[in-house]
């Protein structure tokens, strides 16, 4: 059973644009809501994260925007650049365990 | 880089056999986490240790076991391999033992032929 669903499964954005990557989860136990950015051949790496009580967090060009009433969070990227091409997974936390979603491919072309 | 060290980054082994997975953590950190990628499964959570004792487990299969060693390494054995198991295997430490800020290795790529 799949508890957290990501879309879209692949992105492609013009530079400069924003990317949008939207998430929905379904356990309510789930404490902790981060973003991670994967580049082939490479380890996830922590991008930024959130918890339930906050609505909104941002780092850079990078913003999560939480809503706890409808269990979704998604990922802003504002300003896309060639270098923000990657695969971007969100995740939901509870303890420790992290339940990822299945992944977006984004492009970002010139 | 996170910091964190796993070795071998390629493995390949045929049915059967047994292998063994090695991840140094990031400095200081007390926990890590075992991980499996695939293309059909994606990331799923195997196992964590906390500070030398096994604290969560997730989709770990019988054949698989791991430990985590008194210099806070970590090992993961993989026996009786099948085909099914070739995937990407991350190792993830965080400071604490509840802690969803995982920082995560490059991977080993296992693939059984």
């Amino acid at each position: 059973q799949q508890q957290v669903k990501q879309s879209p499964q692949s992105l492609i954005v013009q530079k400069g644009g924003i990317s949008i990557i939207n998430c929905a989860y379904e356990n309510t136990a789930f404490d902790y809501f981060p973003w991670y950015q994967q580049f082939p051949g490479k380890g996830p790496a922590l991008l930024i994260a959130i918890r339930p009580d906050v609505s909104e967090k941002k780092e850079g060009r990078f913003t999560i925007s939480f809503n706890k009433s409808a269990k979704q969070f998604s990922l802003h990227i504002m300003d896309s650049q060639p270098g923000d091409s990657a695969t971007y997974f969100c995740a939901a936390s509870t303890a420790s365990k992290l339940t990822f979603g299945t992944g977006t491919r984004l492009q970002v072309t010139l | 880089d996170s910091g964190v060290t796993q070795t071998p980054k390629h493995l390949i082994t045929a049915t059967g056999q047994r292998v063994t997975l090695r991840c140094s953590p990031r400095s200081g950190d007390l926990s890590v986490y075992w991980y499996q990628q695939s293309l059909d499964q994606g990331l799923q959570f195997l196992i964590q240790y906390y500070n030398g004792e096994e604290r969560a487990k997730g989709n770990i299969l019988e054949r698989f076991s791991a430990q985590q060693f008194p210099d806070l390494h970590s090992e993961l054995n993989l026996s009786s391999l099948e085909l099914g198991d070739s995937a990407l295997y991350f190792c993830a430490s965080s400071a604490q033992a509840a802690d969803g800020a995982q920082h995560f290795g490059d991977g080993t790529r296992l693939s059984i032929l």
